[in-house]
């Protein structure tokens, strides 16, 4: 079936690094992709990668990819109060044709001051 | 890219009475979906609106649901007859220059009583 994988909780001191880490299920699965969501608010896109890259930098934001664990981690540098949230996994399996995204049930962020 | 927005923020209805959410405005993009949360569970797709078609649904997405284009902007999602396990937040998407993209509004927060 499909059921991505993302741990409940993660708790870090302001200025240390988070790392959010993500299971998928489809290996051919094109696109994985984090959304951040503030409380009340939308899902934001906040970054993606294409499955024929092992990394993506973005500011403060890594994202590295392991195809063959179907392993997804996104790593926020100097982690700031700012960016307690819940940060969402998702992959878009090409066998749907419309592109739908399958979520993780999301992680939260806390970011200790 | 250009936010979606959604009205209302938060609706409120008796059970089996009918409620139409909107995502508006919409600029000239061809990929439109609809996703559900309910409280503590995972972001849920409903179905996805191409070209002025429903071009997948998922089993969640039955009789009692259905989605319009009615004036070429807003694009709208209809429960018929709602019932309390409807109560969920509504999110609206569209896809984004490329496909791959999608991006979110602030949602929906559907009550029913």
């Amino acid at each position: 079936g499909e059921d991505v994988e993302q741990s409940l909780f993660l708790s870090v001191r302001e200025g240390d690094s988070s790392v959010i880490n993500c299971t998928y299920t489809d290996s051919s699965s094109t696109y994985l992709y984090w959304y951040k969501q503030e409380p009340g608010a939308g899902l934001q896109l906040l970054t993606y990668i294409f499955s024929n890259m092992d990394m993506k930098q973005d500011q403060r934001l890594t994202v590295l990819l392991n195809k063959k664990d179907k392993h997804l981690s996104l790593r926020i540098a100097d982690t700031q109060t700012g960016d307690s949230a819940i940060y969402f996994c998702a992959e878009s399996p090409p066998r749907y044709s419309s592109y739908k995204l399958i979520f993780g049930s999301g992680t939260r962020l806390l970011v200790r001051p | 890219e250009p936010e979606v927005t959604q009205t209302p923020s938060h609706q409120v209805t008796q059970m089996g009475q009918e409620v139409i959410l909107r995502c508006v405005p919409i600029s000239n993009h061809l990929y439109f979906y609809w996703y559900r949360q309910i409280l503590g569970q995972k972001v849920e797709f409903l179905v996805s609106f191409y070209n002025n078609e429903i071009s997948e649904k998922s089993e969640i997405f039955d009789d009692q649901f259905s989605v319009e284009r009615p004036d070429g902007s807003n694009f709208t999602l209809k429960i018929r007859s709602t019932k309390l396990e409807d109560s969920a937040m509504y999110f609206c998407a569209r896809g984004g220059q490329g496909t791959y993209e999608q991006y979110f509004g602030p949602g929906t927060r559907l009550t029913v009583t």
